[in-house]
């Protein structure tokens, strides 16, 4: 099992549509979550940070986090073409000395 | 401006040869990190440093080597022993505190001729 798991996609949505994005993790003791996106060819950047169980929302971007089902979620609203990227599950393992271990990535595609 | 940056963009590497990567930041940074990424893939930890003159492997260290003489550089080296290195990558940089979020340079792409 990975530690951190996420569909690769792609995953297709129409523009102005909400896009679901999910991770799944396997060590219980994760304390911090974060998502990033990441354009062809460039470097991540962070949308968003969660640590604690529930919603947390920033513009259009919404994190959910269910640490008893050890599965966090990203929503993105309205979702618009330049969206349209591969998002990047992150997890810190409590004890790993502050080191992130990434997901593989799901990949949107926001249609016209 | 504060950041992180790496060089060259583009490496180029022969069979046999050691090449290095530059990593440098701005930041004031206690902790940086290397990371690899395959196509479609995450990424993978390769070192990291949380302080001056100490690093760790992570979990593909086979093939590379750092060092951390001084704290705003962070310099990695793919050796000949690295038999598949083309691939993006990535450094990295935090204060080294829990639950910190990385601030990434923009990355170099190697690959074999």
């Amino acid at each position: 099992q990975k530690e951190v798991e996420q569909n690769s996609g792609p995953l297709s949505v129409p523009e102005g549509a909400i896009a679901s994005l999910n991770c799944t993790y396997s060590d219980r003791v994760s304390q911090s979550f974060f998502w990033y996106r990441q354009y062809s060819g460039k470097s991540p950047e962070l949308i968003m940070s969660i640590y604690s169980n529930g919603d947390k929302e920033d513009g259009r971007f919404t994190a959910q986090l269910n640490k008893a089902s050890q599965y966090v979620s990203l929503l993105i609203r309205d979702s618009q073409p330049s969206d349209s990227a591969t998002y990047l599950c992150a997890v810190n393992k409590a004890g790993g000395g502050n080191k992130l271990t990434f997901g593989t990535g799901t990949q949107l595609k926001v249609e016209l | 401006d504060g950041g992180i940056t790496q060089s060259p963009k583009y490496l180029f590497r022969k069979e046999g040869q050691n090449v290095t990567l530059s990593c440098e930041q701005n930041l004031n940074h206690d902790a940086m990190y290397w990371y690899r990424q395959d196509p479609g893939q995450g990424l993978r930890l390769i070192y990291y440093s949380q302080i001056v003159n100490d690093f760790q492997k992570g979990d593909i260290a086979e093939g590379y080597s750092v060092s951390r003489e001084k704290k705003e550089s962070f310099p990695l080296t793919v050796t000949s022993a690295q038999k598949n290195p083309t691939a993006f990558y990535l450094c990295a940089s935090n204060q080294g505190t829990t639950n910190e979020k990385l601030f990434f340079g923009s990355g170099t792409q190697l690959s074999v001729l």
